[in-house]
């Protein structure tokens, strides 16, 4: 059974840093693109950035662009979001999913939640 | 950006009775290659979301058969055939046709 497990989220200060990890296991990680999605408190679902199966291609949404910066590392199972220069729009709890076959979000993480506050 | 618009926003069902939500995209969602790439998601409170259908009509592995889409090109619907508790929550469809995937606002589903 797959399984993704984020951690790293947690208070900061607008303007700071905070790099996020999804853990993978339970399945050929290195088969799969891998997706970050986010949901500020009470809203809706909002997609993030994305990373291909072999890094090679990397895309974000236009409010994280130049920010933030998605990564794996496929030795370890992990995938990586890099957050810089953080807002208080970017408060949410940040999901890390599988980008499965049929361009379908299959899989999900319980999420971390970041909170971007001073 | 494609536009995904949900109706209603908010759906007080009896238990066993049936329930159904509509989205609806800015711009088609036929994609070169002849797929459409509409999903629907549950999540259910206090959980992260789950897949529950694909490329309009495929349920996922372990969805219950209550649960059915249908619909074609910008017009889509998600239908729960008779409702049961453990299907409060929020729904929404996201298309993955054409970048960036966009999200509708959700649905939420809730027992009268």
């Amino acid at each position: 059974q797959e399984q993704l497990v984020e951690s790293g989220g947690g208070e900061v200060q607008p303007g700071r840093s905070l790099r996020l990890s999804c853990a993978a296991s339970g399945f050929t990680f290195s088969s799969h693109g891998m997706h970050w999605v986010r949901q500020a408190p009470g809203k809706g679902l909002e997609w993030v950035a994305v990373i291909w199966y072999d890094g090679s291609n990397k895309y974000y949404a236009d409010p994280v662009t130049g920010r933030f910066a998605i990564s794996r590392d496929n030795s370890k199972n992990t995938v990586y979001l890099q957050m810089n220069s953080l807002r208080g729009e970017d408060t949410a709890v940040y999901y890390c999913v599988r980008w499965g076959d049929e361009k379908t979000f299959d899989s999900w993480g319980p999420g971390t939640l970041v909170t971007v506050s001073s | 950006d494609i536009v995904m618009t949900q109706t209603p926003l908010s759906s007080p069902v009896t238990l066993g009775q049936p329930a159904s939500i509509s989205c609806r995209s800015s711009r088609s969602l036929v994609h070169s290659d002849g797929n459409t790439y509409l999903s629907w998601l549950q999540q259910r409170p206090g959980q992260p979301p789950r897949l529950l259908i694909y490329k309009i009509s495929n349920r996922f592995s372990g969805v219950p058969d209550r649960f059915s889409g249908s619909g074609a090109g910008t017009d889509f619907t998600l239908r729960i055939s008779r409702v049961e508790a453990e299907d409060v929550g929020v729904y929404y469809c996201v298309q993955a046709t054409q970048f960036p995937w966009t999200f509708g606002q959700g649905t939420r589903v809730e027992i009268k």
